[in-house]
């Protein structure tokens, strides 16, 4: 009963340094986001992808990217991290259907020296 | 835009009193509602949710009633816990994108003392 599963958990880098966060479902969910928690800013989203084969920006989508790697996994990389992205960054999935609620993983705790 | 207004915290409450958290929101079409509960170091749960105009959420003694006239969504339990402590996030879907993106309030701490 995973739900959402996210790797690593917690990590620390270096400016500059490249990443890939890791995270799947196995709830058979079409859709699948990735957003950051930044303290007094809630959730913001980076990228959500509706179905598998489609990825879409969101609100903060500067300096990320994202592959839906098949309908399970959504991975978020960071190419050259900075420290503005230091933050806890969380996956979450949902059925397609407009309306339905979204689960989410318990996030990878990202921080950028 | 869609937006979500939520109460600044923290809400400091002794255990047994009546919590109230306001949530006031913006959106076009019609959209569903949610609250969203984040424990100390763990990811976003559901709590309740709300799919139309006067449907009642309701879960673990937690309420809320979707509002369209005052575009409202409050979250009210009758008796806290020191276990309730934590932080609760209101969220709005916007039916009309036909996905499920969700736009968030910033999050209302609540702390719970015995």
């Amino acid at each position: 009963n995973a739900g959402v599963t996210q790797t690593p958990k917690f990590q620390v880098l270096k400016t500059g340094q490249s990443m890939t966060l890791q995270c799947a479902q196995d709830m058979n969910h079409n859709s699948m986001y990735w957003y950051r928690q930044d303290p007094g800013m809630g959730l913001r989203l980076i990228y959500y992808s509706a179905s598998e084969g489609t990825t879409d920006k969101g609100e903060v989508p500067n300096g990320y990217n994202v592959s839906r790697l098949n309908k399970r996994e959504f991975s978020l990389r960071l190419e050259s991290a900075a420290p503005s992205q230091t933050s806890v960054y969380f996956c979450a999935s949902s059925p397609t259907r407009a309306g339905q609620p979204q689960h989410f993983g318990d996030g990878t705790r990202l921080s950028i020296l | 835009g869609n937006s979500v207004t939520q109460m600044e915290g923290p809400v400091t409450l002794s255990e047994e009193a009546f919590l109230t958290i306001n949530c006031t929101y913006t959106a076009t079409g019609y959209p569903s509602l949610f609250w969203y509960v984040q424990y100390p170091g763990e990811g976003l749960q559901l709590l309740l949710k709300a799919t139309k105009a006067d449907d009642k959420g309701s879960n673990k003694g937690f309420e809320a009633t979707y509002r369209k006239e005052t575009t409202s969504f409050h979250l009210e339990k009758g008796s806290v816990q020191v276990s309730d402590s934590a932080v609760y996030f209101c969220a709005l879907s916007d039916s009309r994108s036909g996905y499920s993106t969700l736009t968030f309030g910033k999050g209302t701490m609540l702390l719970v003392s015995p």
